[in-house]
């Protein structure tokens, strides 16, 4: 099994540019979760999905950041257009369904993010 | 109050001693909890799930009090490698999603 599987695994863009992060999950892993890291505030929640339908987004900071799971084996994670406090780590995870304790998160390697 | 809380640290200690760490959370409908490890510039990694009975591996003790919704780690012959950020992690009830805390540090020293 390949794991989680993100791209790219850093991108610097100006500030205003679109921004688009890929993920592919494990197959058989019927949750995806986008979350990003930043010093400050830790890993925080963006949106998750199941059976490529997202089920909680309130985590997106606002109408700039756009996500999307077209089928399950790719999902996208855009910005647009960037700003510089947007700069941080995006990691994409995957899990089976949460019943259980079958059910942890498996992480990709992630994307730095650099706005200037 | 925050949904999942740890004390930050650093805790700084030296090889081989024994270090715990502590995690509280807010939803008392919580189902599953783990532990994740994340070394610098990487990915969070699963250390250990939490089960109610409290559960071992090697070195680690995880244990869970459900009533004072709290979860703990327990190091024993803490090793150089140990050296690493430890999440608390909670899984909700009906919900998908996972909470994480911050994170606490943890530095061994020779």
């Amino acid at each position: 099994d390949a794991g989680v599987i993100q791209s790219p695994r850093h991108e610097v863009t100006e500030m205003g540019q679109e921004v688009t992060l890929r993920c592919k999950p494990i197959s058989g892993h019927d949750y995806l979760f986008w979350y990003r890291q930043t010093m400050m505030r830790g890993l925080e929640l963006l949106i998750y999905f199941n059976n490529n339908v997202p089920i909680d987004d309130s985590g997106m900071p606002e109408d700039r950041f756009s996500a999307k799971m077209p089928n399950a084996s790719f999902s996208t994670l855009k910005i647009q257009p960037s700003e510089p406090r947007d700069s941080a780590v995006y990691f994409c995870a995957s899990s089976l369904p949460p019943k259980g304790y079958n059910s942890p998160l498996h992480f990709g390697n992630g994307t730095r993010l650099t706005v200037t | 109050r925050k949904e999942v809380e740890q004390d930050p640290g650093p805790f700084n200690v030296p090889e081989g001693a024994t270090v715990a760490f502590n995690c509280t959370y807010s939803n008392s409908a919580s189902q599953s909890f783990f532990w994740y490890r994340q070394d610098c510039r990487k990915e969070p990694k699963l250390l250990m799930s939490v089960y109610s009975s409290g559960n071992e591996d090697g070195r680690f003790t995880a244990q869970l009090n459900r009533a004072s919704q709290y979860i703990s780690l327990l190091i024993r012959d803490s090793k150089l490698s140990d050296s690493a950020t430890y999440l608390c992690v909670v899984r909700g009830g009906s919900q998908g999603n996972l909470i994480f805390g911050k994170g606490t540090k943890l530095s061994v020293k020779p």
